[in-house]
């Protein structure tokens, strides 16, 4: 079974709402986790390296204030994105690392009207 | 910084065919990894190569890693059309993090 969790799988907002997405490690404790963002046929961009405990470590030209990155317990880290616009309209997906491996939630797929 | 490059970035191939995709990288890194993407779907994780001389194999695919030559390769074997998707090779970078290549689309056709 999966063992990263990510909500919701699809979410429609209007322009101008904040929007929340929530990744759990199922199995095990993380304490890092990875949030990625993926436009239509295109790559992986890291957005941002959340930390349990302390803040998270953005890529450059990713805007802390507008993707907001919480990650309360070893098991669940929160990205906000606030004040939506089209252009934030992309898939976005989680992932944590257990072992060797990394996991990588279902994605994301955000469309802001 | 750490750079990955894949290529091809397009690739239609017809069943039974083999075909290699390679993943070059720009920096020393611990680990390579080989995913596979549907249309809409997350990754779905194929090989984790940990070191140099590494080879695993999956099926009709196969994955290498020559750490000196900073290289990977995903081979096909007998391609078909279950095998249709996007696949992504990604470098492990000191943060933990994976840095992806631009992935090549995979179409087999009859």
């Amino acid at each position: 079974g999966a063992v990263v969790s990510q909500h919701p799988s699809r979410v429609i907002c209007k322009s101008g709402t904040s929007v929340k997405i929530e990744c759990r490690s199922l199995d095990f404790q993380a304490t890092t986790m990875f949030w990625y963002r993926q436009f239509p046929k295109q790559s992986l961009m890291l957005m941002a390296t959340s930390n349990e405990g302390s803040k998270a470590t953005y890529e450059q030209g990713v805007e802390k204030d507008k993707f907001l990155i919480n990650h309360a317990s070893l098991t669940l880290s929160t990205l906000t994105v606030t004040s939506a616009h089209p252009e934030d309209s992309s898939f976005y997906i989680c992932s944590a690392r257990g072992s060797e491996k990394l996991f990588f939630g279902s994605g994301t797929q955000l469309s802001v009207l | 910084e750490l750079k990955v490059e894949q290529n091809p970035l397009f690739l239609s191939m017809q069943e039974g065919k083999n075909y290699t995709i390679y993943c070059n990288y720009s920096t020393t890194s611990d680990r390579l990894y080989w995913y596979r993407q549907d249309p809409g779907k997350s990754l779905e994780s194929l090989f984790v190569l940990l070191s140099n001389g590494a080879v695993k194999q999956e099926g009709r695919l196969m994955a290498s890693l020559d750490t000196k030559a900073r290289l990977s390769t995903l081979h096909i074997t007998a391609a078909v059309h279950d095998l249709s998707a996007t696949y992504f090779c990604a470098v492990l970078r000191w943060a933990g993090n994976l840095i992806f290549g631009k992935g090549t689309k995979l179409s087999v056709k009859p």
